[in-house]
């Protein structure tokens, strides 16, 4: 199938709380995204991980990448209203590199 | 400046009726896209074009055909529509050199067909 899978699908949290988003994906990749939506808007690029690489920190975000295990993580820490959004993950297809897979996407809700 | 822009923002058609929507993006890249996001928000690529050239070609009906009259522009034109055509259509680009690094989204249409 086309698509990667994330979890949890929705995920409602206190302000200050952080969030975890994972991410998973069936073929070999040469990196993964994140993007985010915010709603009726289009998607936002939040941060690319390398396949070399293991860990990678943009401000409140925290990516994590597991090739053996086939998933990635997006935490968000210190969490705020305004992160609330839908996130995606998009991982490239190592054997065509114009093509990105695209996960279901994990609806946050932040309350304040 | 907006990176990538797309109009109409909305467009609310009738059945059998042929509609156009066009995208343009000013960050010199050489490869676009168009996304169909459905009312799960499952995002499915359509068509990828690199240098004018179509490069990517899902399963999508042929009543959908994609022109990119140069590198900054990537239309997509429908022929008659369909109520289950109705949805929200993103155009994207970004720059692919050995592989593909972020993309940039357009703010979408949204088609309702009725």
């Amino acid at each position: 199938s086309q698509q990667g899978e994330e979890d949890p699908q929705a995920l409602s949290i206190q302000e200050g709380e952080n969030a975890t988003m994972n991410c998973s994906y069936k073929t070999s990749i040469n990196n993964l995204q994140w993007y985010r939506q915010n709603s009726g808007r289009g998607l936002v690029h939040l941060i690319l991980i390398r396949s070399n690489e293991r860990e990678k920190h943009s401000g409140r975000l925290r990516v994590t990448l597991d090739t053996s295990k086939k998933s990635s993580s997006l935490l968000i820490t210190a969490s705020r209203a305004a992160d609330t959004a839908s996130y995606f993950c998009a991982a490239l297809n190592a054997g065509n590199n114009r093509k990105l897979i695209w996960g279901l996407g994990t609806s946050l809700a932040v309350n304040p | 400046d907006t990176a990538v822009s797309q109009t109409p923002k909305y467009l609310v058609t009738q059945m059998g009726n042929d509609k156009s929507i066009k995208c343009e993006q000013n960050l010199g890249h050489d490869t676009m896209y168009w996304y169909k996001q459905d009312s799960k928000k499952f995002l499915k690529i359509m068509f990828s074009y690199n240098n004018k050239e179509l490069i990517i070609n899902e399963t999508v009906p042929n009543r959908f055909s994609p022109k990119s009259p140069d590198k900054a522009h990537l239309n997509l034109h429908i022929n008659s529509l369909e109520l289950g055509d109705s949805a929200v259509y993103f155009c994207a680009s970004s720059s692919t050199g050995g592989a593909v690094t972020e993309a940039f989204f357009g703010q979408g249409t949204r088609l309702t067909v009725v």
